[in-house]
């Protein structure tokens, strides 16, 4: 059974360049977040993302961040014109149920650091 | 005022100790509570919920105060192993909110 995956592990860009991570849920789970770490902090809630639908968004910059999850393929976090503060780790998790006890399982993460 | 605050730590330990640490949340409506571990440049992963009744998981066990609004972990018999990031993190709805972490080292 394979976790949840996120491609690239590691990625590098220039300020004003796009960053597009992607997350791969777990075998069944239709339901994704995104959540971002920065040093020394905990990780923080950006968006949850059902099938074709975004369900919340409230954790996300109103500017430069984007999201999806479209019926086929992986969820995308897209963030346009990345500026030095993106620089952070990007989590995916996925879990079966949006339920407040359903467990959310991680995938290994995507380290974003802009140049 | 942060969701759920947490020591930081430092928490440096011979193998064999009894270490525990806490946090408090500031959410009364959380409704779920657990421990994640997370090794350096990991992703976490879910060590333990947390019971009102107080739960264990073998050298592990947690602790809920709703009242109080306060979490805790302690771990017995260290091992090198359990040298790691503690989060705790409390879950109102889907979002998770985790603290900023507790660095436990686990010293041979």
């Amino acid at each position: 059974n394979a976790g949840v995956m996120q491609n690239p592990r590691h990625l590098v860009r220039r300020r004003g360049q796009e960053a597009r991570l992607r997350c791969s849920p777990m075998k069944g789970h239709s339901h994704v977040y995104w959540y971002r770490q920065l040093p020394e902090e905990g990780l923080k809630f950006m968006v949850y993302l059902q099938k074709e639908n975004i369900i919340d968004e409230s954790g996300m910059p109103k500017e430069r961040f984007s999201a999806e999850f479209p019926k086929e393929g992986p969820s995308i976090l897209r963030i346009q014109q990345v500026v030095r503060g993106d620089s952070a780790a990007y989590f995916c998790a996925s879990s079966l149920s949006g339920g407040a006890a359903d467990t959310q399982y991680f995938g290994p993460g995507t380290r974003l650091t802009v140049l | 005022r942060k969701e759920v605050e947490q020591d930081p730590g430092p928490f440096n330990v011979p193998e064999g100790a009894t270490v525990a640490f806490n946090c408090t949340y500031s959410n009364s409506a959380s409704q779920s509570f657990f421990w994640y571990r997370q090794d350096c440049r990991k992703e976490p992963k879910l060590l333990m919920s947390v019971y009102s009744s107080g739960n264990e998981d073998g050298r592990f066990t947690a602790q809920l105060n709703r009242a109080s609004q306060y979490i805790s972990l302690l771990i017995r018999d260290s091992k090198l192993s359990d040298s790691a990031t503690y989060h705790c993190v409390v879950n109102g709805d889907y979002k998770l909110s985790f603290g900023a972490g507790t660095t436990v080292t686990v010293r041979a």
